[in-house]
């Protein structure tokens, strides 16, 4: 069974930083895409970065290029996401998801920035 | 990065079927077949139950089938039943090699 488990969320102050991770389980995470999506209270869904299998290709939506980093260990079968800068508007529960289709999730990881 | 456009709500009754919108630039939805769709009930994570424009996961019902016509991705659900009420949220691979979701629709059972 494939299971995404997110951690590294927490209350942090604007222009703070943290590290959430990924770990991945039941599938081949070497072989496989994976985005991190971000979902504020009572919003929608909005794509914020995506890596490839062995992370030559590497993409940010507009709003955290340059604030956000993703990589991977796929010695470890995990996914992170350093976010810095941190701003009111990053405050979001933060999924990763598997492959182009994001075909399975994760349970979120809540991060909120305030003072 | 603009959103697709999906209706912010709509609803049907129990036996009916509806259809859900999603709109999006020909870059986006017209140019790709890689749309996908999720259904996200409260306080859970989105699920994924329809990719490639058509294609159902393993285990979702057939009741939900997509389509697409020019700018235009559809999502159907057949025979709705109380449990399909959820937010429904599109996604499309765009020419950034970037995805794009839509604003989410709200599909209440009556």
């Amino acid at each position: 069974e494939v299971q995404l488990v997110e951690s590294g969320g927490g209350l942090v102050k604007p222009g703070g930083s943290l590290r959430l991770s990924c770990a991945a389980s039941g599938f081949t995470f070497s072989r496989f895409y994976m985005t991190w999506v971000r979902q504020a209270p009572g919003k929608g869904l909005e794509w914020v970065s995506s890596i490839n299998y062995n992370s030559n290709y590497i993409y940010y939506a507009d709003s955290v290029k340059g604030r956000f980093t993703i990589s991977r260990d796929n010695a470890r079968s995990s996914l992170f996401l350093r976010v810095s800068g941190l701003r009111a508007e990053d405050t979001a529960v933060y999924y990763c998801a598997r492959d182009v289709s994001l075909d399975s999730w994760g349970q979120g990881t809540l991060v909120t920035v305030s003072s | 990065q603009s959103a697709l456009t999906q209706p912010a709500s709509v609803s049907g009754s129990p036996g009916q079927s509806i259809t859900l919108s999603c709109t999006g630039p020909s870059s986006d939805v017209g140019d790709y077949n890689h749309v996908s769709w999720y259904q996200q009930s409260p306080g859970k994570a989105p699920k994924l139950i329809i990719y490639d424009v058509t294609k159902r996961p393993s285990g979702i019902s057939n009741r939900f089938s997509g389509s697409k016509s020019g700018n235009t991705a559809s999502l159907t659900i057949s025979g709705l039943q109380a449990e399909d009420e959820a937010d429904y949220f599109c996604s499309s691979y765009t020419t950034s090699s970037t995805l794009v979701f839509g604003g989410g629709t709200k599909l209440s059972v009556l």
